[in-house]
């Protein structure tokens, strides 16, 4: 089975400022997708951003962008500019072939973001 | 257009009973999946369903089952409930089954057995 490991269970950062948020995982495919979810209190589970093994490029939606070490095996989340609404738990997941693409979770890291 | 919808948001059960959860896909969505979230063991899979049928399954005892209807609604049912069932339980719809279609996730249900 995928492990994917966040090595930081709590990150705090201020208000404007940019924090880089930890993934690695395990894997033996070649082909897999990789993903970042933030779970703020109200429970749900949203896709902040997403990035395709095979892709090279690092994927980017607005504030969010990921550094995709494929050969390290890391997949870090950058926010840029963070807001008070960026408060949440960040969980890293993984999809391939061999679980027959279920997502394999990471244990989260919560950030808090403070004025 | 309307996310994934799960009811109820709450359910208190005590050991022993049996417990329905209800999940509705966003529309065009053919795929479900079911989650548990509890603060031990994290977030685990346990099965999903495209259509109608099972296409994949955790690794959880026979005692957790669901199904999928027709319009893609699906249900998970946990009979015999046990303490350590108590957790949150998310469903997410996905167009398809395969990796390159992401999951979105409902509210949850928070389950707690007594």
């Amino acid at each position: 089975a995928q492990t994917v490991t966040q090595s930081q269970p709590e990150m705090s950062v201020q208000e404007a400022e940019t924090v880089t948020l930890s993934c690695t995982y395990d894997t033996s495919e070649n082909n897999y997708y990789l993903f970042w979810y933030k779970q703020p209190p109200s429970r749900q589970m949203i896709l902040v951003i997403r990035q395709e093994a095979y892709k090279q490029q690092n994927a980017t939606e607005n504030r969010f962008s990921v550094n995709f070490q494929k050969a390290a095996k890391s997949f870090s989340l950058k926010i840029s500019d963070s807001q008070l609404g960026d408060t949440a738990m960040y969980f890293c997941a993984t999809r391939n072939s061999n679980s027959g693409y279920a997502l394999n979770f990471g244990k989260g890291t919560s950030l808090l973001v403070t004025p | 257009k309307a996310g994934v919808t799960q009811t109820p948001r709450y359910l208190i059960k005590t050991r022993g009973q049996q417990v329905t959860l209800s999940c509705s896909p966003i529309s065009g969505h053919r795929s479900v999946s079911w989650y548990q979230q509890t603060p031990g063991q994290g977030l685990q899979f346990l099965f999903e369903y495209f259509s109608e049928t099972q296409r994949n399954k955790g690794n959880f005892p026979g005692r957790f089952s669901g199904r999928q209807f027709s319009n893609s609604r699906s249900e998970m049912n946990v009979s015999t409930l046990e303490l350590g069932d108590s957790a949150l339980y998310l469903c997410a719809s996905s167009l398809t089954p395969g990796g390159e279609s992401p999951l979105h996730f409902g509210n949850g249900t928070r389950l707690t057995v007594t």
